[in-house]
């Protein structure tokens, strides 16, 4: 069983609709990060949470410690969202526990 | 402009030959830390380190060496390549050494070992 577990693998939404992508882990962590990988294959860091909620923008990413859970939300989606989701815990001696992605498409 | 600094970023080799991939960032940076993504596997950690003369083993070191001699600097070694090193790398890094803060990614590089 992975350490971090994502879900959806894949998700299609319509441009406008509301997404959540759950991250699960089962390590003890410091950090969770959570990465947007476009096709072009570049990645880019959108949040590093250690407690509670952060919001950028559309973007809203939660972290439950006690049930070792994270959600990234996506408010208003539109097509340039569509990337691949990746969330990443940080066990405390600062190795990283990778899931295995969600890929969103957002149609229009 | 911050950033991190991949080179190569496409290279096709033989098994066996060594060769180094660089990676060099500009924001000071404390932690440093090499990927592989693979399809059906993700992303994975090879080598990371929280500072100068310091690096640690990943999820997947076998095969690769890293030395970090100047804070901005962290290159990637294959001594002998082979062909299950095929994939897409990854260099990052992040301002504290515990990687608590916002991780910056280089572009990537895309090695080939025939």
């Amino acid at each position: 069983k992975n350490e971090v577990e994502q879900s959806p693998q894949n998700l299609t939404a319509q441009e406008g609709e509301f997404i959540t992508i759950n991250c699960s882990y089962s390590v003890g962590i410091s950090a969770l990060h959570w990465l947007q990988q476009h096709p072009g294959g570049g990645i880019v860091s959108l949040f590093m949470l250690s407690s509670g909620k952060k919001k950028h923008g559309r973007l809203i990413a939660t972290i439950n410690i006690q049930e070792k859970h994270s959600s990234l939300h996506i408010t208003a989606s539109h097509p340039r969202d569509s990337a691949v989701y990746i969330c990443a815990a940080l066990p405390p001696r600062a190795d990283m526990r990778f899931g295995a992605g969600t890929r969103l498409t957002v149609k229009p | 402009e911050a950033q991190v600094t991949q080179n190569p970023r496409y290279l096709i080799t033989v098994t066996g030959k060594k060769l180094t991939v660089t990676c060099s960032q500009n924001m000071n940076h404390e932690y440093m830390s090499w990927y592989r993504q693979d399809p059906g596997l993700g992303l994975r950690q090879i080598y990371y380190s929280m500072n100068v003369e310091v690096t640690d083993k990943g999820d997947v070191p076998e095969g690769y060496k890293v030395s970090r001699k100047e804070k901005r600097n962290f290159p990637l070694i294959l001594e002998s390549p082979s062909p299950n090193q095929t994939s897409l790398y990854f260099c990052a890094s992040s301002f504290d050494s515990y990687n608590t803060g916002e991780l910056f990614f280089g572009e990537g590089s895309r090695l080939t070992v025939l």
